[in-house]
C-alpha cells in the first residue's frame, strides 16, 4: 500500500513559467512532509519541508502547501528555471525522526 | 554541517558474490542512519535504518544485511548477490525530521 502518491511520473514547463508538482497521501498519522530533488546518479537533495500546524512554507522560487483535509501537498516553483530539470520527490513523516516514506517522484523537465 | 560518504561511486560485481557498501558521516554525532535503494525508474525503498551502535531495524525482507559498528558508520552486506540487486544505494542521516543524503554509490550485478 503506498501512502505517498506521486501520481504524475512527469511534467513538461516552458521556463519562465509556474511548475506544480502534486502529492497525496494516505497516512493521517504524517506531520512533517518533505520535498527533495534529484540528479541522475547524484543523492537526493533536500529542498524544503512543511509541518502540518502550518499550510504554506516559502523559500525563494519554491513553495510548498499542505491541505490536511485533502492530505494533499504541492510543491510550486515560480519562475522555473532549465537548472530545475530533475526528478522530485515527496516525502512524509510521522512524529519526528522516524523514516520518510517517498513517493515515486515526478520527472520534470523545464523547457528553455 | 554534516558530511556523507559513500563508497565505492560505483561497482560492478557478478551474481553470487558478496557485497559490502560502507559509508561514514562526519559532523554530527549518535545520527540516526539510513539505506535506501532506487532501482531503475522507481522510487526510493528504505532498506536497512538505525538508531544506534549495534541497533538495526529492516523494513523489507531480502538477501541484504546492515550493520552499525560504529556511530558514525553504516555497512550494507550481501552474502550473495541477486540481479534484482543491482540499483543505486543511498545512505541518509536524519536530523531535526529531515534526512540528508550521501552521493550514492550505483550497483550493477552482472
Amino acid at each position: 500500500d503506498q501512502q505517498v502518491k506521486q501520481n504524475s511520473p512527469s511534467l513538461s514547463v516552458q521556463e519562465g513559467r509556474i511548475s506544480i508538482l502534486n502529492c497525496d497521501y494516505t497516512n493521517s498519522m504524517f506531520d512533517y512532509f518533505l520535498w527533495y530533488k534529484k540528479y541522475p546518479a547524484e543523492g537526493p537533495t533536500f529542498l524544503i519541508s512543511i509541518s502540518s500546524i502550518k499550510d504554506k512554507n516559502e523559500d525563494g522560487r519554491f513553495t510548498v502547501f499542505l491541505n490536511k483535509s485533502a492530505k494533499h501537498l504541492s510543491l510550486h516553483i515560480v519562475p522555473s528555471q532549465p537548472g530545475d530539470s530533475a526528478v522530485y520527490f515527496c516525502a512524509a513523516s510521522a512524529r519526528g525522526n522516524t523514516p520518510l516514506v517517498f513517493g515515486k517522484g515526478t520527472r520534470l523537465s523545464v523547457i528553455a | 554541517s554534516q558530511t556523507i560518504h559513500q563508497w565505492p561511486a560505483t561497482l560492478v560485481q557478478p551474481v553470487g558474490s558478496p557485497l559490502s557498501l560502507e559509508c561514514t558521516v562526519e559532523g554530527t554525532s549518535n545520527p540516526n542512519l539510513y539505506w535506501y535503494r532506487q532501482a531503475a525508474g522507481r522510487g526510493l525503498q528504505l532498506l536497512f535504518y538505525s538508531v544506534g551502535i549495534g541497533q538495526i531495524s529492516s523494513e523489507v525482507p531480502q538477501n541484504l544485511s546492515a550493520s552499525r559498528p560504529q556511530d558514525r558508520q553504516f555497512i550494507l552486506s550481501s552474502k550473495k548477490l541477486l540481479l534484482s540487486d543491482s540499483g543505486f544505494y543511498l545512505c541518509a542521516l536524519g536530523r531535526s525530521g529531515t534526512q540528508y543524503f550521501g552521493p550514492g554509490t550505483r550497483l550493477l550485478v552482472l
